[in-house]
């Protein structure tokens, strides 16, 4: 079993619909959690990132961790065609060595 | 002006070659990383360098040698090169080992290498 567990998918969902994107682990001394984006052929930048269980908001996007159930999400309000890319959860253990699931592949359709 | 850059983008190759990419950060940050993407996106480190010092190796070939002439360049060089070599290879740096911070990396934009 994987430490970090992610569906890859595809997602698909029309324009304008809110997406929720998952991740489940295993290790319950992860520490940081971050959710990185990755376009088609390019390299994969930080959205966000939480420390505690709860919620952080930035926009559109809110990242929600929940520590007790290993489980952290992402949503994405309003979504948007430019929204389509790879979403990958990465997480940072005890050694602060960063732990990466497989990415979703997310396609909004206009 | 590109934060990591990696050169070349592409590489097509026959089996038994040797390939290198370069890469070159001018972020100031003090660690660099190679990780490999395999088909299925999954991220996969390879190396960690710190101030030129290796920190991570993980369970790589040792045809696969990084070298970092200095905190700002981290270089991959593959060997005899076998066909489950193809895949992305990303560069990326980070401020510091991560201790305290957010745990953000810079990526480049890959190197894609297909071998024959």
């Amino acid at each position: 079993q994987k430490e970090v567990e992610q569906d890859p998918g595809p997602l698909s969902v029309p324009e304008g619909a809110i997406v929720s994107l998952n991740c489940t682990y295993s290790n319950s001394a992860f520490q940081y959690f971050m959710w990185y984006r990755q376009y088609s052929r390019k390299g994969p930048e930080l959205l966000m990132y939480t420390y505690s269980s709860g919620n952080k908001e930035d926009g559109r996007f809110t990242a929600q961790v929940d520590k007790s159930s290993k489980y952290i999400s992402l949503f994405i309000r309003d979504s948007q065609p430019s929204d389509s890319a790879t979403y990958l959860c990465a997480m940072t253990d005890s050694n602060y060595q960063l732990i990466w699931g497989a990415g979703t592949k997310l396609i909004i359709k206009p | 002006d590109t934060a990591v850059s990696q050169t070349p983008k592409y590489l097509v190759t026959q089996m038994g070659n040797d390939k290198s990419i370069k890469c070159e950060q001018n972020l100031g940050h003090d660690t660099m990383y190679w990780y490999k993407q395999d088909s299925k996106k999954f991220l996969k480190i390879m190396f960690s360098y710190n101030n030129k010092e290796l920190i991570i190796n993980e369970t790589v070939p040792n045809r696969f040698s990084p070298k970092s002439p200095d905190k700002a360049h981290l270089n991959l060089h593959i060997n005899s090169l076998e066909l489950g070599d193809s895949a992305v290879y990303f560069c990326a740096s980070s401020q510091d080992l991560l201790q305290g911070n957010t745990g953000e990396l810079f990526f480049g934009e890959g190197s894609r290498l297909t071998v024959l």
